[in-house]
């Protein structure tokens, strides 16, 4: 067990590129959650899927954004036409089970510049 | 919607001395309850979690928390504090089903004064 693995740890971006972020969850786990973190704030929900179905979108989630979990396995977050907005730390989170406590990886901060 | 407030900021403690950090929640029913810590840059660990049974919660690196259903609380406690428990904590509530992501609280950032 290796933990959540995110991917890039780290990425600046121009304003109006594509970003893609990976992450790879704890292996038994078919629960997967994305969060948005900002300076000095909670982590804010984004989406959840279980195995590879997408079953919630928070409504933070605007159309320039979207997750896959393709296979049920890892899963992608693409943000497109990024904006100065959308700067801050993207959280991936694993469960196994309801409520079970959610194991986080270490984030990708993005900066759009 | 569920809800998290946890009044405190910022707090600073001397190291040794007792912490206590509040979190009150807002939700109809009995909800998840959990607090994570995060230090800088990194991600959240779980220190502990409610669902049900005993209210207080024993959790990792010497923390516990008490559920309060009266005062719709669980604040997190700790007897002596180290200079390594300074980091950011995080109260999170949860609402069960398995569909719905945890609504976290905008954390308290603990200062430890040697």
């Amino acid at each position: 067990d290796t933990g959540v693995s995110q991917n890039p740890r780290h990425k600046i971006t121009k304003r109006g590129q594509n970003v893609t972020f990976r992450c790879d969850p704890i292996s038994e786990h078919n629960r997967l959650y994305w969060y948005r973190q900002t300076l000095g704030q909670g982590p804010e929900f984004l989406t959840y899927f279980q195995n590879e179905a997408q079953l919630e979108k928070s409504r933070l989630l605007s159309d320039r954004f979207s997750a896959e979990r393709p296979k049920g396995s890892f899963s992608t977050l693409e943000i497109q036409r990024t904006e100065q907005g959308d700067s801050a730390m993207y959280l991936c989170a694993s469960s196994s089970t309801v409520g079970n406590g959610y194991t986080f990886g270490s984030g990708t901060r993005l900066t759009v510049v | 919607a569920q809800s998290v407030t946890q009044p405190d900021i910022h707090i600073t403690v001397s190291e040794g001395a007792s912490l206590e950090l509040r979190c009150n929640y807002s939700y109809g029913a009995t909800p998840y309850l959990f607090w994570y810590v995060q230090s800088p840059g990194q991600g959240l660990q779980l220190l502990l979690k409610y669902f049900s049974g005993d209210t207080l919660v024993q959790g990792i690196k010497g923390f516990e928390a008490e559920f309060k259903r009266s005062q719709s609380s669980f604040n997190l406690r700790k007897p002596s504090v180290h200079w390594s428990d300074a980091a950011e904590y995080f109260c999170a509530v949860g609402v069960g089903g398995g569909a719905d992501g945890l609504t976290f609280g905008k954390g308290t950032h603990l200062i430890i004064q040697p």
